[in-house]
């Protein structure tokens, strides 16, 4: 079964901070790999989907790269609005998460 | 609009059964693979199981093989999920989810309901 690794599994940043977050995936996953915003007591939202496009409505400060195994997933200036956890995950499989919190 | 309404969660006691449902709107049921993900208390998002769009192939995590079965009526836009044999690490949020688009198993799962409770304790 294919692993994906996710770090960090916290951050705290400032307002208009560039934020990065990483995902490994133990295998080749090619470009199988989406990025969710889950806030707390809400549904999970779908940002990007096969590592770089983002889904509609979806704002531009989220980004994400990558390709094989090494994806990153970036907002490029962090808003209040943006505290949540982010998971990546590719089918059957999620990150563990990454809790991002506002310094 | 498309909606996602998952009911049927509770309490139960170790050993038991459970049916989650979720009710769908806003879209054409048939024409989407639906997945159950759920979250544990504290924990992050977990897969669970998945179905085709016409009900005739199934997938299930390892850790609910055999206990639980997703199902569909897509006359009645409804998703299932059956859960026999309960245990106390089951307890979570459950979600439905409906794939992005109509095309089979892409694993992008574009829209989530708010999910439901179960609780199994003694």
């Amino acid at each position: 079964d294919i692993q994906m690794t996710q770090s960090p599994s916290s951050l705290s940043a400032s307002v208009g901070d560039r934020v990065t977050i990483t995902c490994q995936a133990s295998q080749d996953i090619t470009h199988y790999l989406n990025w969710y915003q889950h806030k707390i007591g809400k549904a999970p939202k779908l940002l990007i989907y096969d590592v770089s496009n983002l889904e509609t409505g979806v704002p531009s400060r989220f980004s994400g790269s990558g390709s094989g195994t090494d994806f990153t997933f970036t907002i490029s200036s962090l808003q209040p609005e943006d505290i949540a956890t982010y998971y990546c995950q590719h089918y059957g499989t999620f990150g563990q998460g990454t809790k991002v919190e506002i310094k | 609009e498309v909606q996602l309404v998952e009911s049927g969660g509770g309490l139960v006691q170790p050993g038991g059964s459970l049916r989650l449902s979720c009710a769908a709107s806003g879209f054409t049921l048939r024409s989407y693979w639906m997945h159950w993900v759920r979250q544990a208390p504290g924990q992050g998002l977990v897969w669970v199981s998945r179905i085709n769009s016409e009900g005739s192939s199934t997938t299930y995590a390892d850790s609910v093989k055999g206990r639980f079965t997703i199902s569909r009526d897509n006359a009645k836009n409804a998703l299932y999920l059956e859960m026999n044999s309960l245990r106390v690490e089951d307890t979570a949020v459950y979600f439905c989810a409906r794939a992005s688009t109509p095309a089979p198993n892409t694993g992008i799962l574009g829209y989530w309901g708010q999910g439901t409770l179960v609780t199994v304790s003694s």
